[in-house]
C-alpha cells in the first residue's frame, strides 16, 4: 500500500460519537483524498486537498469534516450528521508536480467503520 | 463532464484461460485512464495507465490494457488467469480539458473470480 498508512483498521462507533480517521502519507505528495466505498458502489470522493490548508468537498461531504495542517497528514472526521456511516474508507494521495493530470493515486489500506 | 462504466459485476473465467474487464468512458477530449486491483480488505493498486501513444499499453502482474478511442473502451486483459487474480477491479478516468482538480472518476468495480 505505498507509503500512506490509515489507522485504525476497524473502528467501532456508537450513535452519536465523533470518530476521527487518521492517513499519513511520507511520499512527499502535494495532493490528498478520502473516499467512501460501499459494496457495488465503487468509490465516491469525500473530501480533497491539493495543498497544505487547503481542502475541497466531494460528492459526499455532508456529515463528515477534514483538516490539513501538515503535508503529511489529512484526517478524517466522521460526525454524528452522518447518518450512515458505515464503510470502507480509503485515503489516497498523488504527486501534483509534472504530469499532475495523469499521475496515479496511492491507497492507503483502509479503515472498516461500523456504527454499534 | 466525464464518466466511465464497467459493465459486468463479475467476471468468471477458469485458471489459464485469457481474461478481459470491460471498461468504456465518456470525456470531452482525449482521456487519460487507469485501472487498480483491490484484494479482500485492502486498498486499491495501481495496475497501469494510458496517457497518449501506443493503444497497448502494459502493467503490473502481466496485465495490459488497449485503449480503444472509437469505441470509447479501455478494457483490462491477460493471457493466462491465475487463481491470485481474483480481485476486485476498478477503471478510472480522467478528462485533462476539465482543469482544475484533477479528480478521476471511477467505475463501480469488477469482481474477477479465477477457478482452479
Amino acid at each position: 500500500d505505498g507509503g500512506i498508512t490509515q489507522s485504525p483498521k476497524y473502528l467501532f462507533r456508537k450513535e452519536g460519537q465523533n470518530v476521527t480517521l487518521s492517513c499519513e502519507q511520507n511520499l512527499n505528495h502535494d495532493a490528498m483524498y478520502w473516499y467512501r466505498q460501499d459494496p457495488g458502489q465503487g468509490l465516491r470522493l469525500i473530501y480533497y486537498s491539493q495543498i497544505v490548508n487547503d481542502f475541497q468537498k466531494g460528492d459526499i461531504a455532508e456529515g463528515y469534516s477534514v483538516s490539513r495542517e501538515k503535508k503529511e497528514s489529512f484526517p478524517l472526521t466522521v460526525t454524528s450528521a452522518q447518518k450512515n456511516p458505515t464503510a470502507f474508507y480509503l485515503c489516497a494521495s498523488s504527486y501534483r508536480g509534472q504530469g499532475a493530470s495523469y499521475n496515479e493515486q496511492f491507497f492507503g489500506p483502509g479503515t472498516r467503520l461500523t456504527v454499534l | 463532464a466525464q464518466s466511465v462504466a464497467q459493465p459486468e459485476d463479475q467476471v468468471n473465467v477458469a485458471e489459464g484461460n485469457p481474461l478481459t474487464v470491460k471498461c468504456t468512458y465518456s470525456v470531452s477530449g482525449n482521456p487519460y485512464l487507469f485501472w487498480y486491483v483491490q484484494y479482500p480488505n485492502r486498498g486499491l493498486q495501481f495496475l497501469l495507465k494510458y496517457i497518449t501513444g501506443d493503444n497497448l499499453v502494459k502493467g503490473s502482474y502481466g496485465f495490459e490494457a488497449e485503449f480503444n478511442k472509437s469505441q470509447t473502451s479501455f478494457h483490462l486483459k491477460k493471457p493466462s488467469a491465475l487463481v491470485s487474480d481474483s480481485a476486485l477491479y476498478f477503471c478510472a478516468v480522467r478528462d485533462p480539458l476539465r482543469g482544475g482538480s484533477y479528480i478521476p472518476t471511477f467505475g463501480r468495480g469488477t469482481s474477477l473470480i479465477v477457478h482452479p
